[in-house]
């Protein structure tokens, strides 16, 4: 079975400073997608990232970085000079790579930014 | 361009009512999910259609059922409405083989009162 774990609930922060949210997954599977989605005060929910799990390379996207750890089974996400319109909660999800995959998704985290 | 379509965006129902779901996927996506979001909760899979056959099923209850159509539009089917079944309901859309990645819909709110 696959599971995520967003240990952070809440997170505040004031404006401009750097963030990270954790994730850690566990998985039988030898080939996995690591995801991160936002969801605003809006409700829908943002794609930001798939990760395929042979591919451990750190990537960046502007003010956002993710951070691939097999060894530690872990994909944080951090934000760097973190804005208002950052506030969101964040989930972090993982797929297997067969047909028709679900997404198994963390409980959230909850990023308060403010002034 | 185009986007997974959720209709309604917001649907009010009574207890023991029936409600209707739509999702038309992105042009060429073959398979829809369904996911149910409860207040302050995380998305949880309801069921999964590939090539218009269903693919999985999570936790999804007897009372609600679901089809994919020929035109590749999946319709979610909700009977005897409960009030803990007031929640978002997402839809999202891939090409089947290749999960690289879901698009959602913006989300149907039901509520029910």
């Amino acid at each position: 079975a696959q599971k995520v774990t967003q240990a952070q609930t809440e997170i505040s922060v004031v404006e401009k400073e750097d963030v990270t949210l954790d994730c850690v997954y566990e998985t039988r599977d030898t080939t996995y997608y690591l995801f991160w989605y936002k969801q605003p005060p809006s409700g829908e929910l943002v794609f930001l990232i798939r990760r395929n799990s042979f591919d451990e390379q750190n990537e960046i996207s502007g003010r956002y970085s993710w951070n691939f750890q097999k060894s530690t089974s872990s994909f944080n996400f951090t934000i760097t000079a973190s804005q208002v319109v950052d506030s969101a909660v964040y989930f972090c999800a993982l797929s297997d790579t067969g047909t028709a995959s679900k997404l198994t998704f963390g409980t959230g985290t909850r990023l308060q930014v403010t002034l | 361009a185009a986007g997974v379509i959720q209709s309604p965006r917001h649907l009010i129902k009574e207890k023991r009512e029936t409600a209707t779901l739509k999702c038309y996927p992105i042009p060429r996506h073959d398979t829809v999910y369904w996911y149910q979001q409860g207040p302050g909760q995380d998305p949880q899979f309801l069921i999964s259609f590939y090539e218009k056959m269903q693919s999985d099923k999570g936790s999804i209850p007897d009372r609600f059922s679901a089809q994919q159509f020929s035109d590749y539009h999946s319709e979610l089917n909700m009977s005897s409405l409960e009030l803990g079944d007031s929640a978002l309901y997402f839809c999202a859309s891939s090409l089947g083989a290749k999960t690289n990645g879901y698009t959602f819909g913006s989300g149907t709110r039901l509520t029910v009162v």
